[in-house]
């Protein structure tokens, strides 16, 4: 079956300007999650989705927000991008509202200049 | 606050040499302790859940372990398909997942 897809994979954004992330999880999927991962601070949480909610979210600025659409798809928004947002972006899906065994994508690379 | 911390950084091994990665943890509440494997440009790959002391998971050459503390990923004869970042995932009472920074594993045939 298909996995988890993320696009784009890769993405070159300037600073000041904002920039959308899409995931498409596992079909019958119904939690998605955000994380986002650098070579100084590893991976780190920034929020879950489930049916459509935010049911977590890490400690990130409010320069960061998502979303779920009802076919569970998500998005994930960064607002006036820093030069210290430049990371992978990685998404994952699972089938419960628990972590139990998530499934993660290959990211979206993103790099703001 | 749930922490984990993952030793060592890294890891040189040559194949057939076992060895064991670490990962320490604090939590509130745990409800579950996760291992993963990632390769350079690649998603994290789930590789095994543990849920409570005395637990063990074992596939092909890996075998998970969790105490009150600890977890422990006991790799026995790697082979050089085996080098990736092993990443150890804390789930404690409030659902949110703390990683640890890894243990990169490099096998030399």
């Amino acid at each position: 079956k298909a996995g988890v897809t993320q696009t784009p994979r890769y993405l070159i954004k300037t600073r000041g300007q904002q920039v959308t992330l899409s995931c498409s999880p596992i079909s019958g999927h119904r939690s998605v999650s955000w994380y986002q991962q650098t070579p100084g601070q590893g991976l780190q949480f920034l929020f879950e989705y489930f049916s459509e909610t935010q049911r977590n979210k890490g400690n990130f600025p409010g320069r960061f927000s998502g979303r779920q659409f009802s076919n569970s798809r998500s998005e994930m928004n960064v607002s006036t991008l820093e030069l210290g947002d430049s990371a992978l972006y990685l998404c994952a899906s699972s089938l419960t509202e628990a972590a139990y065994g998530y499934t993660f994508g290959s990211g979206t690379r993103l790099t703001v200049v | 606050e749930d922490q984990v911390t993952q030793s060592p950084e890294a890891l040189r091994l040559q194949e057939g040499e076992s060895s064991s990665l670490n990962c320490s943890y604090t939590v509130s509440g745990l409800r579950g302790l996760f291992w993963y494997r990632q390769d350079p440009g690649k998603g994290p790959e789930f590789l095994f859940t543990l849920y409570s002391a005395g637990e063990e998971k074992e596939k092909e050459r890996l075998k998970a372990t969790l105490t009150k503390k600890e977890s422990f990923l006991h790799i026995t004869a790697p082979k050089p398909e085996d080098s990736a970042t092993y990443l150890c995932v804390l789930q404690g009472g409030s659902e949110k997942l703390v990683f640890g920074k890894g243990t990169k594993l490099t096998v030399n045939p």
